[in-house]
C-alpha cells in the first residue's frame, strides 16, 4: 500500500466550511482522487488532482502538494446532504489505486 | 445512477454454500474491476478485467473466482466462503485501464454476509 492517511471522522455544522485532509507516500505519484460514498451507496467521483494547487467545482475544493505529500477536499456552505464519507486514494504507475479508510463526515444542524 | 449495476443488494450465505455476484455496466466501458470494503479498512482491489481479459489478481483466495464473459458483464463466483470474508463487495468500470486519471464508475456494492 501506499500508507494513506485521513482522519476517521468529522463532524461540522451546516453553512460551515470543512477541510479534510490526506497525506500519502510520495514514491511513485501519479494523481490524487477524492470519492464520495453516502451510506449504503456507490462511492462517486469528486475530483483528480495531478499539479500542484488547487482545483475548484463549485462548493467543493481539493488541493494538492506534492512535494508534501498532501492533499486536502475543502467543503463549503455545508449541507445535511453532504454527510458521507470521503474517499481519498493516490495513483501510482501502472495505475494501482490505492485508497484511504476514508473520513466520515456528519454535517449537524 | 452510475451506470453500473450490481445485484443482488444484499446476500446472506453458509460456510458451504456456492453463490454468485452480478455486475452490469451500461457505459460503454472497457475495464471492470471487483473491490472488497470492510469496515474500517479501506477499498481493497481484487480483480481486474480489460477488454474481458483478467489483467489483475490481487493475491485472492481461489474460493473467490470472477468470471467476465463480455466488457458489459461482470461475475464474481463464491463458494466456501469464510465468516471473515463478510464485507461490501463493489463493481466499478472505467473506460480504459492503464491511463492516468482515469475515473471509476462504481455501484452500489453487495453487503455479504457469511455465517
Amino acid at each position: 500500500g501506499q500508507n494513506i492517511d485521513q482522519p476517521t471522522e468529522m463532524t461540522a455544522t451546516e453553512g460551515a466550511i470543512v477541510q479534510i485532509n490526506c497525506t500519502y507516500q510520495t514514491s511513485g505519484f501519479n494523481g490524487l482522487f477524492w470519492y464520495q460514498q453516502h451510506a449504503g451507496e456507490a462511492p462517486t467521483f469528486l475530483s483528480y488532482n495531478v499539479l500542484d494547487g488547487l482545483e475548484e467545482k463549485g462548493r467543493f475544493s481539493s488541493f494538492l502538494s506534492r512535494s508534501k505529500g498532501y492533499s486536502y477536499l475543502l467543503l463549503k456552505e455545508l449541507q445535511m446532504k453532504d454527510s458521507a464519507s470521503y474517499l481519498c486514494a493516490e495513483q501510482t504507475g501502472a495505475n494501482n489505486l490505492f485508497f484511504g479508510t476514508g473520513t466520515r463526515l456528519t454535517v449537524i444542524p | 445512477e452510475t451506470g453500473v449495476t450490481q445485484t443482488p443488494r444484499h446476500l446472506v450465505m453458509g460456510m458451504t454454500n456456492k453463490k454468485s455476484l452480478k455486475c452490469e455496466q451500461h457505459l460503454g466501458h472497457n475495464a471492470m474491476y471487483w473491490y472488497k470494503q470492510s469496515a474500517k479498512k479501506p477499498l481493497e482491489l481484487m480483480f481486474v478485467y480489460n477488454f474481458k481479459e483478467q489483467t489483475e489478481n490481487n493475491s485472492v483466495p481461489s474460493r473467490f473466482s470472477p468470471e467476465c464473459p463480455n466488457s458489459s458483464h461482470l461475475f464474481l463466483h463464491l463458494h466456501t466462503l469464510q465468516p471473515e470474508d463478510s464485507a461490501l463487495y463493489l463493481c466499478a468500470s472505467s473506460q480504459d485501464w492503464r491511463t492516468d486519471g482515469e475515473k471509476l464508475f462504481f455501484g452500489s456494492g453487495t453487503q455479504l454476509s457469511v455465517l
